[in-house]
This record gives structure tokens, C-alpha cells and sequence, in this order.
């Protein structure tokens, strides 16, 4: 089955340092997708940045880069110049490419300090 | 551009009353759609994806009952609401799998 592990319930960081958002994936499927999404206190789901199975370069958005590491199993979410508008809880998620099973991750909450 | 609207916003309902929630999409054709439910502080659980009108898949046995009339409706409803169906109600389209998933603004239901 597959699975989304997110080992950081919550995160600080200061404003405009990096910071790195963990993800960890289980799944015996070749082919899959990775997303991370953006939640709000306004509650929105907001799509940051994806990255495929078969993707030979990391993914970047911006200032959101996916760190993929395949043989890990991990797809960390890396923001670099933190802002106070980047606090909000951050999911990392799977969809299998050959059905329609998307996973969500725990979330993990990042707060940014000014 | 594509947009997607869920409604009401918020919704506080009595155990045992009926629900419906509705979500359309705008500006394509054949999504792929969604709904999930979201519990306070907790991650997204899917409870019901379409791939085309009539066609509904259930990922959890539950209280919910979900239908596609149309090709960019997807209705949420139950005949008798508990207090377990508590919870954030978002719903989501996609052009495709592996094509990412574009939320509505999602319906607060608490019920009392």
C-alpha cells in the first residue's frame, strides 16, 4: 500500500533563511508522482511543485526546489528566503500514474520568525 | 483559466439531517474530481474520485454517498448526517493522473 511519511509535525525557521520540509514515500509502483501542497490558516490547498518518478532533474518553482532521491524514497521540499507568508502547513503527496490513488502526507506546519 | 467553486463555505448541520455539498469546475472538459475530507490538524483523506459522469470510486466505507450529474458537477451527500462526518470538505480537479490536483476553497461542516 502506498504510503506518506512527513517526520516533522512543525518547523521554525527564521525569516529568509532556507528551510527543508522532509518526505518520505512507499510505494512498489515504476511510475508515480510527488506534489507538495501549500495550506493557509485560510484553509486553501495550494499546489507548490511536482516532481515525476521518471524526472532525471529535481524539480524548482521559484523558490521551491524538490529534493528527489529516488533510491531513498524522499522528495524534500527545500524553500529557500524564507518569508512570514510562507507559514502554513506544508503536504507532500503521491498519485500513482496508473490509477487514481493520490496520498496525502501528515503535514508538517512551518512557522517563520521575523 | 480553469476554476473551481465548492460551496457553502460553512455549513452547521443537526445529527441526522441530510447533506449536500457541490463543487463545479470551469474551463475544461472531462476532469478528473475529487473529494476529500480534511479533520482538524490532520492530513487530507480522499473519499470519493470520478473519471467521467456516473463514474464514482469509493476509497473508504463511510456515511457519504457521492454523484456526478454532469460532466463538471461532483455533489457530496449523506441521508443522515453523524457527528464523526465533522470536518473540512474539500474537493479537487485534475486534467489527468499525474497531472496536479486544484482545490476549491473547501466547506466547514460542523455538526452539532
Amino acid at each position: 500500500a502506498q504510503k506518506i511519511t512527513q517526520t516533522q509535525p512543525g518547523m521554525f525557521v527564521q525569516e529568509k533563511e532556507a528551510v527543508t520540509l522532509d518526505c518520505t514515500y512507499d510505494t512498489s509502483d515504476p511510475s508515480y508522482g510527488l506534489f507538495w501542497y501549500k495550506q493557509p490558516s485560510s484553509g486553501e490547498m495550494i499546489f507548490l511543485i511536482y516532481q515525476g518518478s521518471y524526472d532525471q532533474q529535481n524539480a524548482t518553482e521559484g523558490r521551491y526546489s524538490l529534493n528527489f532521491q529516488k533510491a531513498r524514497k524522499s522528495a524534500n521540499l527545500v524553500i529557500s528566503a524564507s518569508q512570514l507568508g510562507d507559514s502554513a502547513m506544508y503536504f507532500c503527496a503521491m498519485m500513482r500514474n496508473y490509477g487514481q490513488n493520490f496520498v496525502f502526507g501528515p503535514g508538517t506546519r512551518l512557522s517563520v520568525l521575523p | 483559466s480553469q476554476t473551481i467553486h465548492q460551496w457553502p463555505a460553512t455549513l452547521v448541520q443537526p445529527v441526522g439531517s441530510p447533506l449536500s455539498l457541490e463543487c463545479t469546475v470551469e474551463g475544461t472538459s472531462n476532469p478528473n474530481l475529487y473529494w476529500y475530507r480534511q479533520a482538524a490538524g490532520r492530513g487530507l483523506q480522499l473519499l470519493f474520485y470520478s473519471v467521467g459522469i456516473g463514474q464514482i470510486s469509493s476509497e473508504v466505507p463511510q456515511n457519504l454517498s457521492a454523484s456526478r450529474p454532469q460532466d463538471r458537477q461532483f455533489i457530496l451527500s449523506s441521508k443522515k448526517l453523524l457527528l464523526s462526518d465533522s470536518g473540512f470538505y474539500l474537493c479537487a480537479w485534475s486534467g489527468d493522473t499525474n497531472q496536479p490536483q486544484h482545490f476549491g476553497d473547501g466547506t466547514r461542516l460542523s455538526i452539532l
